[in-house]
């Protein structure tokens, strides 16, 4: 079967760091993607890792392990504007497909 | 910038009526969604399309149906309404298979009663 699990909410104070971890098991990868929704607003792309290791995109970051099916999203210096959703998803093999998590409702309070 | 357009951001309609859906894209992209998003389950793909009239069935077809005559519109179609289809959905456009980024649209909110 094809899953992929996240948090269901996290909570972090405004300047800290937050990290969004994602687990997956899919029938095939061709690349991890973040993306970031706003409440009643569209998807918007944060990230791409298709190797191991981590990408960095300013306050963003996201580290991928194949091996270990598991990606996270590090925040940094958090702002209120962060307080959204995260969505987690994976690109399958045949590159038509893309499968997503449930995402995480992230709150930052001040 | 990259341009997904949905007809309508919120729709009411009863059980029973078709419904049609419909979505733009301005950047002569290859491969076009339709994804369905509730609460707790995220975003279901319902079908894709990777080229003109070409279309496949994604993870939960059923009750709907597509259509795809130009590269750039991508309509999603509800032959019949029923209420356990009031959701949120969203069209998607990406480059080509494989490569790259999906970008959505705003969102159809439908409602059925």
């Amino acid at each position: 079967g094809q899953n992929i699990d996240q948090p269901t909410e996290m909570t972090a104070t405004e300047g800290a760091i937050v990290q969004i971890n994602c687990t997956y098991q899919t029938s095939g990868f061709n690349g991890l993607f973040w993306y970031q929704q706003h409440a009643g607003e569209a998807p918007t792309f944060l990230s791409y890792n298709v190797l191991d290791g981590l990408e960095e995109k300013g306050r963003f970051s996201s580290f991928l392990s194949r091996s270990k099916g598991y990606s996270y999203l590090l925040l940094k210096e958090l702002q209120m504007k962060d307080s959204a959703s995260y969505l987690c998803a994976v690109g399958n093999t045949g590159g038509f497909k893309t499968i997503f998590g449930a995402g995480t409702r992230l709150f930052v309070k001040a | 910038d990259v341009k997904v357009t949905q007809s309508s951001r919120y729709l009411v309609k009863r059980t029973g009526e078709k419904v049609f859906l419909e979505c733009v894209q301005d950047m002569d992209h290859e491969n076009m969604f339709w994804y369905r998003q509730d609460p707790g389950l995220g975003l279901r793909l319902i079908y894709f399309s990777y080229d003109v009239k070409m279309k496949e069935k994604g993870d939960i077809p059923e009750g709907y149906s597509v259509s795809r005559e130009k590269k750039e519109r991508f309509s999603l179609i509800l032959e019949s309404a029923s209420t356990n289809q009031t959701s949120m959905y969203l069209c998607a456009s990406r480059r080509l298979a494989g490569i790259g980024e999906l970008f959505f649209g705003e969102g159809s909110r439908l409602t059925v009663l």
